[in-house]
């Protein structure tokens, strides 16, 4: 069985602050995928980032990096100096490899940035 | 870009009515998925369906809910009789094949029945 595993629920910060979001999985499969998408309060899934099973490289896109480590079944996102407009609910999510490719989801955090 | 798109964007029905919802997913993809998220809630899992039939479905998808793909093009989603606690944002999601991580969700179709 999959399991995502986001144990914050809700984190408040000051715009201008650093924030990292916590994602911890579980599967039995040697292949998969890891995705963190954003919804903001209009609802709409939006895609940040997928990264397969095979791939540790740690990435960097503008004001967002991700932290790949397999060693302890985490997949991190964090958003330097954090803008009103991050605020919004991230879900992190794990693909299955082969027939088992449907997406879980964690349950999601919700990211409030103040002005 | 490829894009995959719902209609309707919102649906407002009343309990015991029927719905469907419509999605038409990326041209040269396999498989296909229906995902549901209750207002505050996480998103779940409901259905997928390759090859012309469902090849996983969760306990939540019971004998209310069906899909089909009638013409090739169009994924949808029938609610036969909803009730309330069907309220929710359903998601439409494609992948071009397995082992490749290529997933697409599509805007959402949010249905409140009252």
């Amino acid at each position: 069985a999959q399991k995502v595993t986001q144990a914050q629920t809700e984190i408040s910060v000051v715009e201008k602050e650093d924030v990292t979001l916590d994602c911890v999985y579980e599967t039995r499969d040697t292949t998969y995928y890891l995705f963190w998408y954003k919804q903001p309060p209009s609802g709409e899934l939006v895609f940040l980032i997928r990264r397969n099973s095979f791939d540790e490289q740690n990435e960097i896109s503008g004001r967002y990096s991700w932290n790949f480590q397999k060693s302890t079944s985490s997949f991190n996102f964090t958003i330097t100096a954090s803008q009103v407009v991050d605020s919004a609910v991230y879900f992190c999510a794990l693909m299955g490899g082969g027939a088992n490719s449907k997406l879980t989801f964690g349950k999601g955090i919700t990211l409030s940035v103040r002005p | 870009e490829p894009e995959v798109t719902q209609t309707p964007s919102h649906q407002v029905t009343q309990m015991g009515q029927e719905v469907i919802l419509r999605c038409v997913p990326i041209s040269n993809h396999l498989y296909f998925y229906w995902y549901r998220q209750i207002l505050g809630q996480k998103v779940e899992f409901l259905v997928s369906f390759y090859n012309n039939e469902i090849s996983e479905k969760s306990e939540i998808f019971d004998d209310q809910f069906s899909v089909e793909r009638p013409d090739g093009s169009n994924f949808t989603l029938k609610i036969r009789s909803t009730k309330l606690e069907d309220s929710a944002m359903y998601f439409c999601a494609s992948l071009a094949e397995t082992n490749t991580g290529e997933l697409f969700f599509g805007e959402g179709s949010r249905l409140t029945v009252l």
